[in-house]
């Protein structure tokens, strides 16, 4: 079946330094959506990227869309506290009228 | 506007009870959706809603039936509660079909079943 893989699982940084997680998909996606979930919390939607290619920011957080529409990476820059959380993606397969989420990435910043 | 709301937040269940999990949304969304999140699994669907009456099986619906009397309620009922329902329970809602925009989730039911 349709499989949304993410990497890492977990990753720790100093305060200040740059994260980066990557979601890989088993099948074309029509777009690919990022996720926060605060510790405790809720998912909370970021952003979503439709295009091939297509390269979106908010602030310090970089998303990227693969051209084969198959892959995303999340890239934050100079982390802060605040950025503590697990990030999902997930995307709907082509004409799969369903989102699959990614297992996450959980994101710890020592300061 | 409160978004999307859960009722209860928190339920301890013996085994073979059953229950009734509430959601709520005030944003006129059509579309609304269930999900269980489990450690290391990330969140998969249940069951979800296109609309008013409508109903349809996700990923994992063994074990749950749902309703959507209401555009802005939907319910999760539980049976006959078995451990491996032991989850964090998310209702999500989106103004169209989720897959092509963002969802709003709730706040969460945290669900232990003894």
């Amino acid at each position: 079946g349709q499989q949304v893989m993410q990497i890492p699982q977990y990753q720790h940084v100093q305060e200040g330094e740059d994260f980066t997680t990557y979601c890989n998909s088993s099948t074309t996606l029509s777009n690919i959506q990022w996720y926060k979930q605060r510790p405790g919390g809720h998912p909370v939607f970021l952003i979503q990227l439709v295009k091939s290619g297509e390269v979106k920011k908010q602030k310090r957080l970089t998303f990227q869309f693969g051209e084969a529409k198959k892959n995303s990476s999340l890239h934050i820059t100079a982390t802060q506290t605040t950025d503590v959380g697990t990030y999902f993606c997930a995307g709907p397969p082509w004409g799969y009228n369903k989102l699959i989420f990614g297992a996450g990435t959980r994101l710890a910043v020592h300061p | 506007n409160a978004g999307v709301t859960q009722t209860p937040k928190f339920r301890v269940l013996k085994t073979g009870q059953s229950m009734t999990l509430l959601c709520a949304q005030d944003m006129n969304h059509e579309y609304m959706y269930w999900y269980r999140q489990d450690p290391g699994m990330g969140l998969r669907l249940i069951h979800y809603s296109v609309g008013e009456g409508t109903t349809a099986k996700g990923e994992v619906p063994d074990g749950y039936n749902v309703s959507r009397l209401k555009k802005q309620n939907f319910l999760l009922g539980l049976e006959s509660a078995a451990p491996s329902q032991t989850s964090v329970y998310f209702c999500a809602s989106s103004y169209r079909a989720g897959w092509d925009y963002g969802y709003t989730f709730g706040s969460g039911t945290r669900l232990t079943v003894v």
